[in-house]
């Protein structure tokens, strides 16, 4: 079974830039999931989706990050404009257990630094 | 929201000896406790988890034990080897996972 696969593995920006990352998750899982994992901490999620529809978004910060998942299968996740702030690794991870939070696997990640 | 709390933050252990790291939650309507491990530069990998139905679970060295009254669980590893140095996270969950800081465990040869 493939894995939840991301690119591109790393990214590097000036501030007020803007950057996309692309998630394609484990074949049949109905449920995605962005992460923020900064140096020295534990991931923290961004977003849920379950299918094409957004489950949680509540520690996104909409002002400049937007994140969708048109047909269910693969997404993307976009930062505009980019602050210092967000350099961190970002994760995708997805699950086969609809609506709950169970076994998630995760992607390579992609870290951004923002200059 | 949910708070995870992990102690230690860095554990170092001779080989072969065992290696706990616990985690406390705030949150009593999580019911799910994973426990991931972190190699640098590579990503989280799911190593056991536990439901709040189940005190405890066994997957060959390592077991996880959960405490629901006291709101902490905790990840044991015994006979400890090199390749199990990393970072371990905890995390809890009612509806989506919080994870604790990490604890770095350093198996020395």
């Amino acid at each position: 079974e493939a894995g939840v696969a991301q690119s591109p593995r790393y990214k590097i920006i000036e501030k007020r830039q803007s950057v996309a990352f692309w998630c394609n998750p484990i074949s049949g899982h109905a449920t995605l999931y962005w992460y923020q994992q900064i140096l020295g901490q534990g991931p923290k999620l961004l977003i849920q989706f379950q299918n094409n529809g957004v489950v949680d978004d509540s520690q996104l910060p909409k002002d400049r990050f937007s994140a969708e998942r048109l047909k269910g299968v693969d997404s993307t996740l976009k930062i505009q404009p980019a602050k210092l702030e967000d350099s961190a690794v970002y994760l995708c991870a997805s699950s086969s257990e609809g609506g709950g939070p169970y076994e998630q696997y995760f992607g390579p990640g992609t870290r951004l630094t923002v200059t | 929201g949910e708070n995870v709390e992990q102690h230690p933050s860095t554990l170092s252990v001779q080989e072969g000896d065992s290696a706990v790291i616990k985690c406390t939650y705030s949150d009593s309507a999580s019911n799910y406790f994973p426990w991931y491990k972190q190699e640098l530069g590579k990503r989280p990998q799911l190593i056991i988890d536990i439901r709040s139905n189940v005190g405890e679970k066994k997957d060959q060295r390592i077991a996880v034990t959960l405490n629901k009254t006291a709101k902490h669980f905790s990840l044991h590893i015994t006979e400890t080897q090199p390749e199990d140095s990393a970072v371990y996270f905890c995390a809890a969950a009612s509806y989506k996972l919080s994870f604790g800081a990490g604890t770095t465990v350093t198996v020395r040869a």
